[in-house]
């Protein structure tokens, strides 16, 4: 079964800094993997997907990479504002499966 | 405005009181589908829908049903509400499930159940 890990649960930078939030699985057989961000007692927001053919995708400050050899992906976020503080979900569908496999996140807070 | 909504956003209840959460979307998807989540377990799917009157079950889907009986809405029902379902329950949505898709999801709903 996949399993989805990121690392750190948490994550504290001052502002201005560039920063790289990781997620890795174990299973290669991906469809596609997605990166979300979710505020407080918020829903989830869609930032990035990465289909299983590409290497990366960026979006204004965000870039997000995917190494399925090495089963990871990691999502930089250039010159972090604190409004950037949220939890950041990665997560994968598998072939041959309907599903999203979700990481527990990693909770990240830019320091003003 | 392109949404999942959901309904209602807070709910306390008691135990085997039935109750329904609706869900809906205005992006003409096919794809929908029911998320729990907790802390330190995660977000966990319970149910998905490939289309209307296609549904299967996720990971979690012990004590919920749901139906697709339209495109635009996808409701959970607890039949039997226990206090172990007490959590938040997100929908979400797709236009289809191909790698391209991304998922929307709706606010939420912070369930209680007594």
């Amino acid at each position: 079964k996949q399993e989805v890990t990121q690392i750190p649960a948490a994550l504290s930078v001052p502002e201005g800094e560039n920063l790289v939030l990781n997620c890795s699985f174990t299973d290669s057989a991906i469809y596609n993997l997605q990166w979300f961000r979710q505020d407080p007692g918020k829903g989830l927001t869609s930032l990035l997907l990465i289909q299983s053919s590409q290497r990366e995708q960026t979006s204004g400050r965000l870039n997000a990479s995917l190494d399925k050899s090495s089963g990871r992906s990691t999502l930089y976020i250039a010159a972090s504002q604190p409004g950037d503080s949220a939890t950041y979900l990665c997560a994968l569908s598998g072939a041959g499966s309907y599903q999203l496999t979700f990481g527990k996140g990693t909770k990240l807070s830019v320091i003003p | 405005e392109a949404q999942v909504t959901q309904n209602p956003r807070y709910l306390i209840t008691v135990t085997g009181k039935k109750l329904t959460v609706t869900c809906s979307q205005n992006m003409n998807h096919e794809y929908m589908s029911w998320y729990r989540q907790d802390p330190g377990l995660g977000l966990r799917q319970i149910y998905y829908s490939m289309n209307v009157e296609v549904t299967d079950k996720g990971d979690v889907p012990e004590g919920y049903k749901v139906s697709r009986k339209e495109k635009r809405n996808f409701p959970l029902i607890l039949e039997s509400p226990s206090p172990n379902q007490t959590s938040l329950y997100f929908c979400a949505s797709s236009l289809s499930w191909r790698g391209a898709d991304t998922q929307y999801f709706g606010p939420g709903t912070r369930l209680t159940v007594l």
